[in-house]
């Protein structure tokens, strides 16, 4: 199994705080992304890595920032959560920008926005 | 447009059935790649295979095989004599090139449960 650690895994809080959920890989790989999982829209990429310090917007970037300081840490920041962010969040890593590289998965972390 | 279908939000089937999930792309791109992954209730997506734009011969392992059409645009995954083990949500998805690199773009996903 890839090394792909999420946390926390389960969080719920309260509309307009902000929460960061951190990805943390043990696999050197050089592109991490954040997805998040809703009922009848599959998974939707939120942003991605392709570098320390390199990140760029996927399709749904709205009200949501990354960092990514270290290889091995990807970070996910609502920076004022919404009931609208109640989902499944995702993260993956790749080794490589090949159009044949499979992305691996952590575990995902279950966000609830009250 | 990238863009993956899986019209088929949930299916239910008798163990030992065969079923059949349906994948329909959309891309303007000569060279790309299709992926099925398999979520099972433990909520972890899985790699299960892919397939380039240039290979139309059908896959097999074990039970599972995999059907790609570049005429239908299509990816279709069949699962033999189902097991219970086999319920999951199964996904099919499609990767692009992106100036920053590849990205990977989902169908909605199918609800598979195989009863007993």
């Amino acid at each position: 199994d890839a090394g792909i650690t999420q946390s926390p895994r389960h969080k719920v809080t309260e509309t307009g705080t902000p929460v960061t959920l951190r990805c943390h890989q043990t696999e050197n790989h050089r592109y991490m992304y954040w997805y998040r999982q809703d009922p009848g829209h599959g998974l939707r990429l939120i942003h991605y890595s392709y570098g320390v310090k390199d990140t760029d917007k996927g399709e749904v970037s709205d009200g949501y920032s990354v960092s990514r300081s270290k290889t091995e840490d990807f970070l996910l920041t609502l920076e004022s959560a919404t009931s609208s962010q109640t989902s499944v969040y995702f993260c993956a890593i790749s080794q490589s920008w090949a159009l044949n590289t499979e992305a691996f998965f952590g575990q995902g972390t279950r966000l609830t926005v009250v | 447009a990238q863009k993956v279908t899986q019209a088929q939000t949930e299916i239910s089937v008798v163990e030992k059935e065969d079923v059949t999930l349906d994948c329909v792309y959309e891309t303007r791109d000569t060279t790309y790649y299709l992926f099925w992954y398999k979520q099972p209730p433990s909520g972890e997506l899985v790699f299960l295979i892919r397939r380039n734009s240039f290979d139309e011969q059908n896959e097999i392992s074990g039970r599972y095989s995999w059907n790609f059409q570049k005429s239908t645009s299509s990816f279709n995954f069949t699962i033999t004599a189902s097991q219970v083990v086999d319920s999951a949500v199964y996904f099919c998805a499609l990767s692009y090139r992106e100036t920053s690199g590849s990205r990977l773009t989902f169908g909605e996903g199918t609800q598979l449960t195989v009863n007993p």
